[in-house]
């Protein structure tokens, strides 16, 4: 069963916008990832958040965590036409399971 | 980029016939897991291994087998491929495991697979 959920499923900009998806989750976690998915291609991890923390920054990428709504944002600040993939949020649980469980995926469209 | 290669690429089947993808790393990572993307699912894992002979079922295991005889090479098997086992196989590798040490995953470049 999915773990997480990004919201929007879609989202189309411009190119100097920011760009904000959100994921939400059922149980509680250990960590939560974000990764991206170029069209046709592997994924490439972001980022990782602990449970402990709350937010965390990587280059133009912030990501949220907040705990006590099961919920998750990543804001990806002044998107360019590069940006446009699709991202996922990846959640393990806290029974200690060695895996991630990927969301279905938020695809986005930056336009130039 | 992480050094995983998956092979083939991409690769047309009969219904019923058997199909082996292969999975192979050369940063010699304990953990490596097998993913199928479907539209409207997104990744879903099929099995993961924690160490040569060690293996486990993942979400959607039904039809498939893994094999790792090595810690470089980790093997998908459909036994009897079927129209639904049609999807984009991803393998992926982490140097720990998820849970409290939460490690990063990455990714081959995956195998088209479609079953007729």
């Amino acid at each position: 069963s999915q773990q997480g959920e990004e919201d929007p499923q879609a989202l189309s900009i411009q190119e100097g916008e920011n760009a904000t998806m959100n994921c939400s989750y059922k149980t509680s976690i250990n960590n939560l990832q974000w990764y991206r998915q170029n069209s046709g291609r592997g994924l490439v991890h972001l980022i990782l958040i602990r449970s402990n923390e709350r937010e965390k920054h990587s280059g133009r990428l912030r990501v949220t965590l907040d705990t006590s709504k099961k919920s998750s944002s990543l804001l990806i600040t002044a998107s360019r036409a590069a940006d446009t993939a699709s991202y996922f949020c990846a959640t393990d649980a806290q029974s200690g399971y060695s895996t991630l469980t990927f969301g279905k995926g938020t695809m986005l469209l930056v336009s130039p | 980029d992480a050094g995983i290669t998956q092979s083939p690429r991409h690769k047309v089947t009969e219904t019923g016939t058997p199909v082996t993808l292969r999975c192979h790393q050369t940063e010699n990572h304990r953990y490596m897991y097998w993913y199928r993307q479907d539209p409207g699912h997104g990744l879903r894992l099929i099995h993961y291994s924690y160490g040569v002979k060690d293996t486990d079922k993942g979400e959607v295991s039904d039809g498939y087998s893994v094999s790792r005889s090595k810690t470089e090479d980790f093997l998908l098997t459909l036994e009897s491929a079927t129209s639904s086992q049609t999807s984009v196989y991803f393998c992926a590798i982490s140097e720990k495991p998820q849970g409290i040490a939460g490690d990063t995953q990455y990714f081959g470049p995956g195998t088209r697979l479609t079953v007729l």
